[in-house]
């Protein structure tokens, strides 16, 4: 079966410095590839989402995702951390023919002044 | 329009109550989904609805029936709860294309559901 493994659970950086998180999916057939974003007692906000034709996708908020096929990786990047990224952060996958999405256990990303 | 509503923003209830809780787009969505998050976790899928039918039930208890009378709406009502189904519950929606296209998901913000 599918499945989505965020490393690091908690993630802390600086004001002004790169951030980035983990995914790796686990299926030799790349699935839809999503990042999505939830601030306290919110719903979740879609970040960025990968669609063929470009390992590197741009999403919202200076967000970036680079799908590397061989690595199994869509791992998030944002080159200068804010305040305001604070935030859990899902990456998530739908299997081929499936209207079911698999979250990863997230990342919590903290920013300090 | 892209917003999912979901009402009430809020609900407390007891054991033996019934409520309901209730979601709705109009942004032509035909698959829409509830969600269980609690705290510090994923959302976990429940139901699926894709045209207005309920093609995936992820073996929720029968206390959870979920309802989706038209295409913009989708009602999840509840009987006997236990407090352990205390939670987040989140609606979202999705373009219909279970076969091959990239749709993301629109959530709405969710329902704070305590049960007591």
């Amino acid at each position: 079966a599918q499945s989505v493994t965020q490393l690091g659970s908690h993630v802390s950086v600086s004001e002004g410095a790169l951030v980035l998180l983990r995914c790796n999916y686990s299926s030799s057939v790349p699935p839809y590839l999503f990042w999505y974003v939830q601030y306290p007692n919110q719903g979740l906000q879609l970040l960025l989402k990968y669609t063929t034709g470009a390992t590197l996708v741009k999403g919202i908020n200076g967000f970036e995702a680079e799908f590397k096929k061989s690595e199994t990786s869509f791992h998030l990047t944002k080159p200068s951390a804010h305040m305001s990224d604070a935030a859990e952060y899902f990456c998530a996958v739908r299997p081929t023919g499936t209207y079911k999405y698999i979250f990863g256990t997230g990342t919590r990303l903290k920013v300090l002044a | 329009d892209t917003e999912v509503t979901q009402t009430p923003k809020h609900l407390v209830m007891g054991m033996t109550n019934k409520k309901s809780l209730k979601c709705e787009q109009h942004m032509g969505h035909r698959a829409m989904y509830w969600y269980k998050q609690k705290a510090k976790k994923p959302p976990e899928l429940m139901f699926v609805y894709s045209y207005e039918k309920l093609s995936i039930n992820e073996s929720v208890p029968s206390r959870f029936s979920p309802e989706c009378p038209n295409s913009s709406l989708l009602n999840l009502h509840l009987h006997a709860l236990q407090p352990e189904d205390s939670a987040l519950y989140l609606c979202a929606s999705s373009q219909a294309s279970a076969g091959g296209s990239y749709n993301e998901q629109f959530f709405g913000p969710g329902t704070r559901l305590t049960v007591l």
